[in-house]
């Protein structure tokens, strides 16, 4: 089974460093890869998708990501965060056909301190 | 405007007595998926749905049950709920051909 590893947990930044969030997954073959973020009291939002193509994908809110298919990897980067980017963030792959679409990973709580 | 609703948004209940979440969706989209939100664990897919009365256990579904007899509603049956179901639960949608989801705004389910 697919299995989706992000591995900080809790990542507290001050306002304008630089964020890197980790992603990796399981699965070797074509996938389709999403960050979703959560922010305080509100519902996932969809912030970037890769599905082919350029592997550095530009999302909402000045976020990127860059798939990584040697390493598995889908690694959410900002250059500068702000306090309004503090929420929890969600990576999330498919595999392509798979009836059973999104696997989540366990999610990353970002603090940014203004 | 485009959206998936679901109701109640906060539930505190007790131990055994049934309840349902409901769950709809005015984007005509296929498919629908259940999930509830634990500390730690991320999400996790409950139920989906691919279409009208198709629908399918995703990685925990013991102790609910579902529906899909409209296209827009999947409500989330717990016929008898125990304090080990006490979570955020999320309603999902999304087209058939598509792998983007769009969720509603939560139900907080407190089981006592």
């Amino acid at each position: 089974a697919q299995s989706v590893s992000q591995h900080n947990h809790h990542v507290i930044l001050s306002e304008a460093a630089s964020l890197e969030l980790g992603c990796n997954y399981s699965y070797g073959g074509t996938v389709n890869l999403f960050w979703y973020v959560q922010y305080p009291g509100q519902h996932l939002q969809l912030l970037l998708k890769y599905f082919s193509g350029d592997p550095l994908v530009k999302g909402i809110k000045g976020f990127e990501a860059e798939f990584i298919k040697s390493k598995f990897s889908f690694n959410l980067r900002k250059p500068s965060v702000q306090w309004s980017d503090t929420a929890e963030y969600f990576c999330a792959v498919n595999e392509p056909g798979s009836a059973r679409q999104l696997t989540f990973g366990s999610g990353t709580q970002l603090t940014v301190l203004p | 405007e485009a959206q998936v609703t679901q109701n109640p948004r906060y539930l505190i209940t007790v131990t055994g007595k049934k309840l349902t979440v409901t769950c709809s969706q005015n984007m005509n989209h296929e498919y629908m998926s259940w999930y509830r939100q634990d500390p730690g664990l991320g999400l996790r897919q409950i139920y989906y749905s691919m279409n009208v009365e198709v629908t399918d256990k995703g990685d925990v579904p013991e102790g609910y049950k579902v529906s899909r007899k409209e296209k827009r509603n999947f409500p989330l049956i717990l016929e008898s709920p125990s304090p080990n179901q006490t979570s955020l639960y999320f309603c999902a949608s999304s087209w058939a051909d598509s792998y983007e989801q769009y969720f509603g705004p939560g139900t907080r389910l407190t089981v006592t």
